[in-house]
């Protein structure tokens, strides 16, 4: 299962609302995750299940969808959430989109 | 909460053999199944191997079916990966990540370990 992410970067501001994309070649239904990585860092998981968030994860996050199209949405950036975005899904053998990097305008 | 720690990474000629190693801490290991995720300089993430909490089933990436081989030993709480005739496209970060449903092999991970380099290189 091909998983495919938009934008590849997004340069946005503190305070911004923003929405990364990922697309699935096809249904994985809900079994859908989304990570957080830091450069030089290992990937934390926010959002598993399409919608639920990681103990712990700001409520800023939040995650929907089904099927093949699902939405990661931050609102309010903050300073710590400029990293790279990366989608999994795991309905078959687990598959990552090629991850959006949220920079700073 | 549990820790992974990743080592056996390095430089290596195209063609050689490595083994990584992955000491889990502060779960039951055993009872989770467990994967190696790859990530190339300046690429993004890709599952390799992922292996049932008793190492009877292991699923492959496609990529590197018949080089790669994903087994684990329990009593000494540690996941391995041996990577056979290495090539430059195996250049990445290895890391080791806990699959979070427990036993189930198809599942969201966490935690994951720091990660250990290969490089190949002539």
């Amino acid at each position: 299962i091909q998983m495919t992410q938009s934008p590849s970067t997004l340069s946005a501001s503190v305070g911004d609302r923003v929405t990364i994309t990922c697309r699935a070649s096809e249904t994985v239904k809900k079994w859908l995750a989304w990570y957080q990585q830091k450069p030089g860092k290992a990937p934390k998981l926010l959002i598993y299940e399409a919608s639920t968030l990681e103990s712990g994860v700001p409520s800023r996050f939040t995650g929907n969808g089904s099927g093949t199209e699902f939405t990661l949405t931050i609102n309010s950036l903050r300073p710590d959430d400029f990293a790279s975005y990366h989608c999994q899904q795991y309905y078959g053998f687990s598959t990552f989109g090629q991850g959006t990097k949220v920079e700073i305008k | 909460e549990g820790q992974l720690l990743e080592s056996g990474g390095g430089v290596v000629q195209p063609g050689q053999s490595l083994r990584l190693s992955c000491a889990a801490s502060g779960f039951n290991f055993g009872s989770y199944a467990m994967t190696w995720v790859r990530q190339a300089p300046g690429k993004g993430l890709e599952s390799v191997a992922t292996i049932s909490s008793l190492g009877s089933k292991a699923n492959y990436a496609d990529s590197v079916k018949g080089r790669f081989t994903i087994s684990r030993d329990n009593s000494k709480n540690t996941l391995y990966l041996q990577i056979d005739n290495l090539s430059a496209d195996d250049t990445a970060v290895y890391y080791c990540a806990r699959d979070s449903y427990g036993s189930q092999l198809l599942s969201p991970f966490d935690p994951w370990g720091q990660g250990t380099l290969v490089s190949v290189s002539s």
